[in-house]
């Protein structure tokens, strides 16, 4: 069965420094991947999406993540954390063959704090 | 501006107790999710639905949970009789799959479901 991992369950970053939320998965062919991000009370918006094609994706609010089949990873990065960034991000995929349904399955989440 | 509305966004209710979630997708999305969020389980998905037909409800308690699209505008999520167990936060998504294309799902507010 696919899962998807996030090993950092909570991240304290400063204001303006950069960040790096790791997501893996395991599923036997490569799958859609996903970010998501959910601020406090609130439903989940998406950052980013991998299908396919360049390896290095770009999202919202100035976030990008990088693909790494040998790794089975699905970084998520930003280079410099605003206060507003602080919120729970949530990595997810799904099957990507024919006639999938989008069937989404997430990781845990990594809540992140941003201290000023 | 297009987006998932749920209602409602709060709910209290005595064990025992029916509960109606209700949802409207975006309008010409024909996939729509219920997904459950706790603290102890994560994301969970309970159903979904592709063209107001159910996909899979595998994730859902058939003995209590029911989950309907009566047309394109509404899906439900009912449970019936309610347990303090199901406190927790009802998201609905959409999403328009075309083929196999897979675009992402957009998520509601959710409706946030204490059991007492």
């Amino acid at each position: 069965a696919q899962s998807v991992t996030q090993p950092d369950i909570h991240i304290t970053v400063s204001e303006g420094a950069s960040l790096e939320l790791r997501c893996n998965y395991s599923y036997g062919a490569t799958p859609y991947l996903f970010w998501y991000v959910q601020s406090p009370g609130q439903g989940l918006q998406l950052l980013l999406k991998y299908f396919s094609g360049d390896t290095l994706v770009q999202g919202i609010k100035g976030f990008e993540a990088e693909f790494k089949r040998s790794q089975s990873s699905f970084n998520l990065r930003k280079p410099s954390v605003h206060w507003s960034d602080a919120a729970e991000y949530f990595c997810a995929v799904v099957p990507a063959r024919a006639g999938t349904a989008s069937k989404l399955t997430f990781g845990t989440g990594t809540r992140l704090q941003v201290t000023l | 501006d297009a987006r998932v509305t749920q209602t409602p966004r709060h709910k209290v209710t005595e064990m025992g107790q029916e509960v109606t979630m209700r949802c409207q997708p975006i309008l010409g999305h024909n996939t729509v999710f219920w997904y459950r969020q706790t603290m102890m389980q994560g994301l969970e998905l309970l159903a979904y639905f592709r063209n107001r037909a159910p996909l899979d409800d595998s994730g859902m308690p058939k003995d209590r949970f029911s989950a309907e699209m009566p047309d394109a505008t509404l899906a439900t999520l009912k449970i019936q009789p309610s347990e303090p167990r199901d406190s927790a936060v009802y998201f609905c998504a959409s999403g328009l799959v075309l083929g196999q294309q897979n675009n992402e799902q957009f998520f509601g507010p959710g409706t946030r479901l204490t059991v007492l």
